[in-house]
């Protein structure tokens, strides 16, 4: 089983809220990962987007809005990537990872379709 | 502006060698935690290893499917990053990108500079 495992595709509408779920092996405590959110659109290297460990403990990266931000289902052992207020430009896939037995892991990525 | 630009890639065939380059500019690596990222065709992400900060000890951490085909190294005097890849395979075909930081926020040092990539495709 994967570490992390994310949803292939998510569509929402211009406007609302998107939340990518990215859910981690049951073996291991979400509440124990600090999460990373990459964003990457078609032909460009992934951006990142943020960080988040906890509601205490989270960075966002350079220039990016607040429209952007990050909650955890404890329940679900997952973590949250929830933009509000989309638009068009928030297509693209999105990624999240986590430093993992001595590596970075990747999710496998959600492709956010804006229509 | 910081700017990384990776080259070496191109046609390999399998069993071959390859070593890609990372330049920067307005950055230095040796002060930066850098990382090398491959990502397949129409597919994910997949973190390969990286190396330390020159300060940190310059430590270099592999992910383990690749760490015994996979040599990251840098040259603090020409600020570039190396991959040496050996006994390719066609599974290695991938956009291979670096990526790193020279920022500490408090929790570490995210991928905060991309280069564009550069295509590895190996193939017969």
């Amino acid at each position: 089983q994967a570490v992390l495992t994310q949803p292939s595709s998510l569509s929402a509408s211009p406007g609302a809220s998107a939340s990518l779920i990215c859910t981690l092996r049951s073996d291991i405590n979400v509440g124990s990962y600090r999460i990373h959110w990459y964003q990457q659109k078609p032909g460009s290297p992934p951006q990142f987007i943020l960080k988040s460990r906890s509601v205490s403990d989270k960075q966002p990266g350079s220039g990016v809005p607040s429209r952007f931000s990050e909650s955890k289902d404890v329940s679900a052992n997952a973590g949250i990537l929830v933009i509000s207020g989309l638009q068009s430009e928030d297509e693209g896939d999105y990624y999240c990872m986590v430093w993992h037995s001595s590596a970075w892991v990747f999710g496998g990525g959600t492709k956010l379709t804006v229509l | 502006e910081v700017h990384l630009v990776e080259s070496g890639g191109g046609l390999v065939t399998p069993g071959g060698s390859l070593r890609l380059s990372c330049a920067a500019s307005r950055f230095s690596l040796s002060n930066a935690w850098m990382n090398w990222v491959r990502q397949t065709p129409g597919k994910g992400l997949e973190w390969i290893g990286r190396i330390k900060s020159k300060p940190d000890g310059g430590t270099i951490d592999y992910a383990a499917p690749v760490k015994d085909r996979f040599t990251i190294s840098r040259d603090d005097s020409e600020n570039m990053l190396f991959l040496q890849i050996n006994s390719l395979r066609t599974d290695d075909t991938a956009v291979y990108y670096c990526c790193g930081s020279d920022f500490y926020d408090g929790s570490g040092y995210n991928f905060d500079y991309w280069g564009q990539g550069t295509l590895v495709t190996v193939s017969s």
